[in-house]
């Protein structure tokens, strides 16, 4: 079955600071990959997503991720923090086939100004 | 824009009511589902459906049931509610016969409080 770990259920950067969200899955095949966001009192919403080709993804708001099928990681990356990137992180999986995603149990990030 | 509205933001209902959570989208998505977020427990996955009258179980079924009538339309329903079941639903939809690779959309988020 699939599974994903995230590292760090709070995450506090500086404005301006690298913000390095992690996350790592387990699959028997490879598979597609999500950031999702969601902000307080929100839905969901997707900030990039892995599926076939280039490893790294850019994806909304400056952030990117790169798949590393060696490490079995799709951490998520952004050089500069702004405050309003202070809300929840979600990395999600799903195998190529008829299967829902599967998501972590979240990041929070804090950004301090 | 793909849009996914859940009918109650917010909700308290008594131990032991039926309740109703309802969820529409507006693109013709085949997949739907219903998710449950807690706090340091994520998105876990109550039912999903990939056609009309039919239904998966997810993760946490027990105590919950699904209706889909036409294709834009899932319901959840808490058949007795409890005071454990007292959480933020989210509804979602994706195109295609499966969600491999394809973005999977969110409704608003339902805050359910039962008392």
């Amino acid at each position: 079955a699939q599974s994903v770990t995230q590292l760090g259920s709070h995450v506090s950067v500086s404005e301006g600071a690298l913000v390095l969200l992690r996350c790592n899955y387990s699959s028997s095949v490879p598979p597609y990959l999500f950031w999702y966001v969601q902000y307080p009192n929100q839905g969901l919403q997707l900030l990039l997503k892995y599926t076939t080709g280039a490893t790294l993804v850019k994806g909304i708001n400056g952030f990117e991720a790169e798949f590393k099928k060696s490490e079995t990681s799709f951490h998520l990356t952004k050089p500069s923090a702004h405050m309003s990137d202070a809300a929840e992180y979600f990395c999600a999986v799903s195998d190529p086939g008829n299967t829902p995603l599967v998501f972590g149990k979240g990041t929070r990030l804090s950004v301090i100004a | 824009d793909v849009k996914v509205t859940q009918s109650s933001r917010y909700l308290v209902k008594r131990t032991g009511e039926k309740v109703f959570l309802e969820c529409v989208q507006d693109m013709d998505h085949e997949n739907m589902f219903w998710y449950r977020q807690d706090p340091g427990l994520g998105l876990r996955l109550i039912y999903f459906s990939y056609d009309v009258k039919m239904k998966e179980k997810g993760d946490i079924p027990e105590g919950y049931s699904v209706s889909r009538e036409k294709k834009e339309r899932f319901s959840l329903i808490l058949e007795s509610a409890s005071t454990n079941q007292t959480s933020m639903y989210l509804c979602a939809s994706t195109p295609g016969g499966g969600p491999s690779g394809n973005t999977i959309y969110f409704g608003e988020g339902s805050w359910l409080t039962v008392v």
